[in-house]
């Protein structure tokens, strides 16, 4: 079945420097992926998503990339802030039935700030 | 506009009691899925709907029963609670358009089976 997992649990970053969390896809065929941020105590919010036909989309102080060919997607926080600290998630979908899709999480990224 | 609420936000069970977990969504979405969190772990789909008076199973179904009786409102049943489904729930909604798959998420109810 499809997986998706995430490089490293743990991440430590200074205020103000540039963050990358790494995730790694097993299945060939997913064509959307999305980052969530899970704050302490707070159900996913959605940050970003891309499509399988972009290599790359910008937000306000994210980026994500993605590497089709190795099966890698990166969320990049510029001048990471004490409010970014969170568990970061990547997902893909794959299609359940009736257009209803799942959406399959990896393990997440614990991003924590440090001062 | 609230997004997803969820009740009650907390729930501590005996083994074999039963319980019902409440999601609501008034942003007049057709999808809603639940989904459970573990320890170390991602979100895994437990039951999903698809519209008012549809359910069908997801990953994790065993234990668990739903419903959508009215197109807001998506109900988790535990009908014998066991530990193993001591978990944090998330209750989720999307609206159907193609193309992306944008799901908003409730604050979650965390539930300890005794």
């Amino acid at each position: 079945g499809e997986s998706v997992g995430l490089h490293l649990p743990t991440l430590s970053v200074q205020e103000g420097d540039n963050s990358i969390i790494n995730c790694a896809y097993s299945n060939s065929a997913s064509d959307y992926f999305i980052w969530y941020k899970q704050e302490s105590g707070k159900g996913p919010q959605f940050i970003i998503d891309i499509r399988s036909n972009m290599d790359k989309r910008q937000g306000q102080r994210v980026t994500v990339l993605l590497n089709k060919t190795v099966k890698h997607l990166s969320l990049q926080i510029a001048a990471t802030q004490p409010g970014d600290s969170a568990v970061y998630f990547c997902a893909d979908r794959a299609l359940v039935a009736q257009g209803a899709q799942k959406l399959v999480f990896g393990q997440g990224t614990r991003l924590t700030i440090n001062p | 506009n609230a997004g997803v609420t969820q009740t009650p936000k907390f729930r501590v069970l005996k083994t074999g009691q039963s319980m019902t977990l409440l999601c609501a969504q008034d942003m007049n979405h057709e999808y809603m899925y639940w989904y459970r969190q573990d320890p170390g772990m991602g979100l895994r789909l437990i039951h999903y709907s698809v519209g008012e008076g549809t359910t069908a199973k997801g990953e994790v179904p065993d234990g668990y029963n739903v419903s959508r009786l009215k197109k807001q409102n998506f109900l988790l049943g535990l009908e014998s609670a066991a530990p193993s489904q001591t978990s944090v729930y998330f209750c989720a909604s999307r609206r159907r358009t193609s193309g992306t798959d944008t799901q908003y998420f409730g604050p979650g109810t965390r539930l300890t089976v005794l």
